[in-house]
Protein backbone atom coordinates (compact mmCIF):
# COMPACT_ATOMS: atom_id res chain seq x y z
CA UNK A 1 0.00 0.00 0.00
CA UNK A 2 1.12 3.80 -0.52
CA UNK A 3 2.15 5.71 2.21
CA UNK A 4 3.58 9.12 2.52
CA UNK A 5 5.62 10.81 5.52
CA UNK A 6 5.89 13.71 6.17
CA UNK A 7 8.65 13.71 9.24
CA UNK A 8 8.09 17.30 10.75
CA UNK A 9 4.82 18.18 12.56
CA UNK A 10 6.20 21.81 12.89
CA UNK A 11 8.66 24.05 10.97
CA UNK A 12 9.46 27.30 12.06
CA UNK A 13 12.02 30.00 10.28
CA UNK A 14 12.77 33.14 10.47
CA UNK A 15 11.44 35.31 7.60
CA UNK A 16 14.30 35.43 4.54
CA UNK A 17 15.51 32.14 5.84
CA UNK A 18 15.79 28.76 3.87
CA UNK A 19 12.87 26.67 3.85
CA UNK A 20 12.79 22.67 3.25
CA UNK A 21 9.51 20.66 4.26
CA UNK A 22 10.49 17.05 3.86
CA UNK A 23 7.98 14.19 2.17
CA UNK A 24 8.63 11.13 1.53
CA UNK A 25 7.12 8.26 -0.18
CA UNK A 26 6.90 4.21 -1.12
CA UNK A 27 4.88 2.79 -3.65
CA UNK A 28 5.36 0.66 -5.93
CA UNK A 29 4.12 1.74 -9.19
CA UNK A 30 4.54 5.33 -10.70
CA UNK A 31 3.03 8.06 -8.76
CA UNK A 32 2.17 11.60 -8.86
CA UNK A 33 3.50 13.50 -5.93
CA UNK A 34 1.50 16.74 -4.81
CA UNK A 35 1.90 19.80 -2.73
CA UNK A 36 -1.41 21.53 -1.07
CA UNK A 37 -1.39 23.81 1.01
CA UNK A 38 -3.97 25.25 3.69
CA UNK A 39 -4.05 28.82 4.91
CA UNK A 40 -5.62 29.41 8.22
CA UNK A 41 -8.92 28.42 7.76
CA UNK A 42 -9.52 28.27 4.32
CA UNK A 43 -9.56 25.04 2.39
CA UNK A 44 -6.59 23.36 1.01
CA UNK A 45 -5.24 23.83 -3.04
CA UNK A 46 -2.96 22.72 -5.07
CA UNK A 47 0.48 24.42 -4.58
CA UNK A 48 2.65 21.67 -7.10
CA UNK A 49 2.94 18.77 -8.93
CA UNK A 50 5.86 17.00 -9.87
CA UNK A 51 5.08 16.82 -13.24
CA UNK A 52 5.04 20.43 -14.09
CA UNK A 53 8.36 21.04 -12.92
CA UNK A 54 7.20 24.71 -12.43
CA UNK A 55 8.00 27.35 -9.41
CA UNK A 56 4.75 28.75 -7.23
CA UNK A 57 5.03 31.46 -5.54
CA UNK A 58 8.97 30.78 -5.12
CA UNK A 59 8.60 27.39 -3.70
CA UNK A 60 10.11 24.16 -5.75
CA UNK A 61 9.91 20.42 -5.47
CA UNK A 62 11.88 17.79 -6.92
CA UNK A 63 10.46 13.98 -7.43
CA UNK A 64 14.16 11.95 -6.34
CA UNK A 65 12.83 8.79 -7.49
CA UNK A 66 16.17 6.99 -5.95
CA UNK A 67 15.20 8.21 -2.46
CA UNK A 68 11.70 8.33 -2.92
CA UNK A 69 11.13 11.70 -1.49
CA UNK A 70 9.79 15.02 -2.83
CA UNK A 71 10.59 17.78 -0.75
CA UNK A 72 9.59 21.37 -0.81
CA UNK A 73 11.80 24.03 -0.87
CA UNK A 74 11.68 27.80 -0.91
CA UNK A 75 15.27 30.00 -0.64
CA UNK A 76 13.46 33.16 1.28
CA UNK A 77 10.57 32.13 3.41
CA UNK A 78 7.99 35.39 3.73
CA UNK A 79 5.38 35.19 6.71
CA UNK A 80 2.39 34.89 4.26
CA UNK A 81 4.00 31.41 3.91
CA UNK A 82 2.57 30.09 7.17
CA UNK A 83 0.18 27.65 6.84
CA UNK A 84 -0.35 24.07 6.77
CA UNK A 85 1.27 21.93 3.98
CA UNK A 86 0.48 18.59 2.98
CA UNK A 87 2.18 16.43 0.76
CA UNK A 88 -0.17 13.59 -1.37
CA UNK A 89 0.60 10.74 -3.65
CA UNK A 90 -1.75 9.50 -6.19
CA UNK A 91 -1.73 6.47 -7.57
CA UNK A 92 -1.01 5.26 -11.38
CA UNK A 93 -1.35 2.06 -13.32
CA UNK A 94 1.16 0.78 -15.71
CA UNK A 95 -0.28 2.84 -18.67
CA UNK A 96 -0.13 6.41 -16.36
CA UNK A 97 -3.96 6.46 -15.98
CA UNK A 98 -4.44 7.97 -12.55
CA UNK A 99 -6.77 6.21 -10.50
CA UNK A 100 -7.62 9.65 -8.60
CA UNK A 101 -6.97 8.71 -5.53
CA UNK A 102 -4.97 10.95 -2.98
CA UNK A 103 -3.01 10.22 -0.22
CA UNK A 104 -2.05 12.30 1.96
CA UNK A 105 0.84 13.10 4.41
CA UNK A 106 0.23 14.19 8.36
CA UNK A 107 1.04 17.79 7.30
CA UNK A 108 3.88 20.19 8.52
CA UNK A 109 2.94 23.59 10.21
CA UNK A 110 4.93 26.04 8.94
CA UNK A 111 5.57 29.54 10.77
CA UNK A 112 7.76 32.30 9.43
CA UNK A 113 8.70 34.48 12.04
CA UNK A 114 9.26 38.13 11.10
CA UNK B 1 -21.25 30.33 -7.90
CA UNK B 2 -19.22 27.37 -9.80
CA UNK B 3 -16.88 25.39 -7.74
CA UNK B 4 -17.64 22.77 -4.53
CA UNK B 5 -19.11 23.67 -1.95
CA UNK B 6 -19.67 22.08 1.57
CA UNK B 7 -23.08 22.63 3.89
CA UNK B 8 -23.44 22.97 6.89
CA UNK B 9 -19.92 24.55 7.19
CA UNK B 10 -20.39 23.86 10.97
CA UNK B 11 -22.39 21.40 13.40
CA UNK B 12 -22.69 20.00 16.40
CA UNK B 13 -24.54 17.03 16.89
CA UNK B 14 -25.45 14.32 20.38
CA UNK B 15 -24.04 11.28 20.35
CA UNK B 16 -26.09 8.74 18.51
CA UNK B 17 -27.92 10.87 16.02
CA UNK B 18 -27.70 10.67 12.46
CA UNK B 19 -26.08 13.23 10.38
CA UNK B 20 -25.73 14.36 6.98
CA UNK B 21 -22.88 16.24 5.10
CA UNK B 22 -23.27 17.66 1.81
CA UNK B 23 -20.95 18.51 -1.01
CA UNK B 24 -21.98 19.59 -4.52
CA UNK B 25 -20.05 20.16 -7.33
CA UNK B 26 -21.00 22.16 -10.57
CA UNK B 27 -18.31 21.12 -12.80
CA UNK B 28 -19.82 17.55 -13.27
CA UNK B 29 -16.65 16.08 -12.41
CA UNK B 30 -16.42 12.75 -12.34
CA UNK B 31 -14.63 11.87 -9.35
CA UNK B 32 -15.33 12.69 -5.61
CA UNK B 33 -14.00 12.31 -2.34
CA UNK B 34 -14.44 12.56 1.35
CA UNK B 35 -11.97 12.92 3.65
CA UNK B 36 -11.97 13.94 7.13
CA UNK B 37 -8.74 16.12 8.35
CA UNK B 38 -7.39 15.14 12.37
CA UNK B 39 -4.29 16.40 13.89
CA UNK B 40 -1.43 13.95 13.43
CA UNK B 41 -3.20 12.02 10.70
CA UNK B 42 -3.48 14.43 7.93
CA UNK B 43 -5.99 14.05 5.48
CA UNK B 44 -7.62 9.98 6.03
CA UNK B 45 -10.45 9.22 3.07
CA UNK B 46 -13.09 7.99 4.20
CA UNK B 47 -14.92 7.14 1.19
CA UNK B 48 -14.53 7.91 -2.61
CA UNK B 49 -16.85 7.05 -6.28
CA UNK B 50 -16.03 7.40 -9.46
CA UNK B 51 -19.00 7.81 -10.73
CA UNK B 52 -23.40 8.15 -10.71
CA UNK B 53 -24.12 5.29 -8.42
CA UNK B 54 -20.30 3.60 -8.25
CA UNK B 55 -18.99 4.00 -4.70
CA UNK B 56 -15.76 2.67 -2.82
CA UNK B 57 -14.41 2.51 0.65
CA UNK B 58 -11.63 4.30 1.34
CA UNK B 59 -8.97 4.77 4.77
CA UNK B 60 -11.24 5.04 7.14
CA UNK B 61 -15.11 4.00 6.11
CA UNK B 62 -16.45 2.59 8.83
CA UNK B 63 -19.77 4.30 10.66
CA UNK B 64 -20.09 6.22 7.48
CA UNK B 65 -22.44 6.07 4.63
CA UNK B 66 -21.88 7.81 1.27
CA UNK B 67 -24.75 7.85 -1.92
CA UNK B 68 -23.89 9.53 -5.38
CA UNK B 69 -27.41 9.43 -7.30
CA UNK B 70 -26.45 12.94 -9.60
CA UNK B 71 -23.05 13.42 -10.19
CA UNK B 72 -23.06 16.49 -8.88
CA UNK B 73 -23.71 15.75 -5.43
CA UNK B 74 -21.81 13.19 -2.75
CA UNK B 75 -23.35 13.58 0.61
CA UNK B 76 -21.80 11.90 3.29
CA UNK B 77 -24.04 9.95 6.28
CA UNK B 78 -22.68 9.52 10.51
CA UNK B 79 -25.51 6.76 10.57
CA UNK B 80 -25.12 7.17 14.39
CA UNK B 81 -22.47 9.76 15.62
CA UNK B 82 -19.47 9.33 17.73
CA UNK B 83 -17.13 11.32 19.45
CA UNK B 84 -14.10 10.51 17.76
CA UNK B 85 -16.03 11.57 14.64
CA UNK B 86 -15.43 15.09 15.73
CA UNK B 87 -13.20 16.00 12.95
CA UNK B 88 -13.05 18.73 10.10
CA UNK B 89 -14.51 16.46 6.87
CA UNK B 90 -13.47 17.44 3.11
CA UNK B 91 -15.31 17.08 0.10
CA UNK B 92 -13.34 17.16 -3.08
CA UNK B 93 -13.89 16.25 -6.75
CA UNK B 94 -11.88 16.66 -9.86
CA UNK B 95 -12.15 15.74 -13.38
CA UNK B 96 -11.41 12.24 -15.70
CA UNK B 97 -8.24 12.73 -17.25
CA UNK B 98 -5.47 13.51 -14.95
CA UNK B 99 -5.93 17.28 -13.44
CA UNK B 100 -6.03 18.13 -9.87
CA UNK B 101 -8.50 18.02 -6.91
CA UNK B 102 -10.39 20.58 -6.29
CA UNK B 103 -11.61 20.82 -2.31
CA UNK B 104 -14.74 22.17 -0.50
CA UNK B 105 -13.89 24.45 2.15
CA UNK B 106 -14.83 22.22 4.77
CA UNK B 107 -17.59 21.09 7.60
CA UNK B 108 -16.20 21.32 11.67
CA UNK B 109 -18.32 18.67 12.67
CA UNK B 110 -18.30 18.12 16.81
CA UNK B 111 -20.19 15.39 18.21
CA UNK B 112 -20.98 15.42 22.51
Amino acid sequence: AQRVTQPEKLLSVFKGAPVELKCNYSYSGSPELFWYVQYSRQRLQLLLRHISRESIKGFTADLNKGETSFHLKKPFAQEEDSAMYYCALRETNAGGTSYGKLTFGQGTILTVHP
Amino acid sequence: DAGITQSPRYKITETGRQVTLMCHQTWSHSYMFWYRQDLGHGLRLIYYSAAADITDKGEVPDGYVVSRSKTENFPLTLESATRSQTSVYFCASRGLVNTEAFFGQGTRLTVV
